[in-house]
């Protein structure tokens, strides 16, 4: 079977930084992706990690560790705007099946 | 239109009633995918369709029955549904294929299902 971990919740101040960890167990793995989801909204795709390390797209940064079965996703620079629920999803086979993890509702306060 | 679009937005129905739900993508995609998001679980994966072919069908019960009639277009078909089965019903599309690469999805705003 595959699963994935993440924290429910997670809160931060405006302008820090934030980590949110997530990791797998799963029968094949290809990648690693996040999505951010707003209340009320459509998840909309943040990032992929194929490889091991760090990608950057502006103040969003995903992390990725095959050895480890671990990834992680860090925003900074918070802003109330990315108060949101995150989910982490792996991509097992060579398919378009993502399995997704529980989510992480991140709140940002001022 | 752009994106995905699913309709309704909200549906209400009886244990005994037909409904469908309806999703559309105008972004030229192959895969289709239909998502059950309830609160506090993870998104489940429903069925794919890779080219108009169901690729996957995750153990869902036959009260829900997916449609694809061409790659812009997919239906889902409810009857005899239970309360449990209410929940944020959500479309996604991406490229399809099997190459391994990533193939970003794109979710539609979903449908809110309730079952009375």
């Amino acid at each position: 079977g595959q699963s994935l971990e993440q924290p429910s919740e997670v809160t931060a101040v405006e302008g820090a930084i934030v980590q949110i960890n997530c990791t797998y167990q799963t029968s094949g793995f290809y990648g690693l992706s996040w999505y951010q989801q707003h209340d009320g909204g459509a998840p909309t795709f943040l990032s992929y990690n194929a490889l091991d390390g760090l990608e950057e797209t502006g103040r969003f940064s995903s992390f990725l560790s095959r050895s480890d079965s671990y990834g992680y996703l860090l925003l900074q620079e918070l802003q109330m705007k990315d108060s949101a629920s995150y989910f982490c999803a792996v991509k097992g086979d060579a398919g378009n099946m993502l399995t997704f993890g529980g989510g992480t509702r991140l709140m940002v306060k001022p | 239109e752009t994106g995905v679009t699913q309709t309704p937005r909200h549906l209400v129905m009886g244990m005994t009633n037909k409904k469908s739900l309806k999703c559309e993508q105008h972004l030229g995609h192959n895969a289709m995918y239909w998502y059950k998001q309830s609160a506090k679980k993870p998104l489940e994966l429903m069925f794919v369709y890779n080219f108009k072919e169901q690729t996957e069908n995750n153990s869902v019960p036959s009260r829900f029955s997916p449609e694809c009639p061409n790659s812009s277009h997919l239906f889902l078909h409810l009857h005899t549904l239970q309360p449990e089965d209410s929940a944020l019903y959500l479309c996604a599309s991406s490229q399809g294929g099997t190459s391994g690469g990533h193939n970003e999805q794109f979710f539609g705003p979903g449908t809110r299902l309730t079952v009375l």
